[in-house]
């Protein structure tokens, strides 16, 4: 299977800057990559799907980049709404599989 | 506005069986495949199974293969996981999601709490 992993594990940023998280796959997903923000006590929700397309609603300070086997999101300058755990997960090969999650936190 | 209302949760002994229903509304279910996904108390997500629109496709996790079966009634509008020999480790909020196969997954419902334990 797919390992997914991501870094870091925890990112303390303060409103306003800039976030960058990772994921990294163990072989090739493609671009079937997409990025989850998951609140406290909530469902998931899809940010990002095919590594760079943001998904309906979704700001535009939340962008995706890369293929392959290297991801990246960025939340170019974070609201209070935007500290949450991030997921990434490849839709390219069975099983399905996700990232262990990176916490965004306030600084 | 597409809403995904999962039931079917609660508290189960091991080896015990617990049938998950999601209905789906505001969009054409029978033309998607959906998905389910599970997150164990404080940990992170761990997909399960797919089914796609005509239910002639399936696939599973290893750790539920043999033991869960996921169905669907496209005239109900409906999604089903049947789960069966459950085991301590299958303890977990359990989602339903639209998509997947040859797409990402769009829409999360807000899940429903299965407890395995004696």
């Amino acid at each position: 299977e797919i390992v997914m992993t991501q870094s870091p594990a925890t990112l303390s940023v303060s409103p306003g800057e800039r976030a960058t998280l990772s994921c990294r796959a163990s072989q090739s997903v493609s671009s079937n990559l997409a990025w989850l923000q998951q609140k406290p006590g909530q469902a998931p929700r899809l940010l990002i799907y095919g590594a760079s397309t943001r998904a309906t609603g979704i700001p535009a300070r939340f962008s995706g980049s890369g293929s392959g086997t290297e991801f990246t999101l960025t939340i170019s300058s974070l609201q209070s709404e935007d500290f949450a755990v991030y997921y990434c997960q490849q839709y390219n090969d069975w099983p399905r599989t996700f990232g262990q999650g990176t916490k965004v936190e306030i600084k | 506005e597409v809403q995904l209302l999962e039931s079917g949760g609660g508290l189960v002994q091991p080896g015990g069986s617990l049938r998950l229903s999601c209905a789906a509304s505001g969009f054409t279910f029978g033309s998607y495949a959906m998905t389910w996904v599970r997150q164990a108390p404080g940990k992170g997500l761990d997909w399960v199974s797919v089914i796609s629109a005509s239910a002639g496709t399936t696939y599973y996790a290893d750790s539920v293969k043999g033991r869960f079966t996921i169905s669907r009634d496209n005239s109900k509008n409906t999604l089903y996981l049947q789960m069966n020999s459950l085991r301590a480790e299958d303890t977990a909020v359990y989602y339903c999601a639209k998509g997947d196969l040859y797409s990402s997954i769009d829409y999360w419902g807000q899940g429903t709490l299965v407890t395995v334990s004696a």
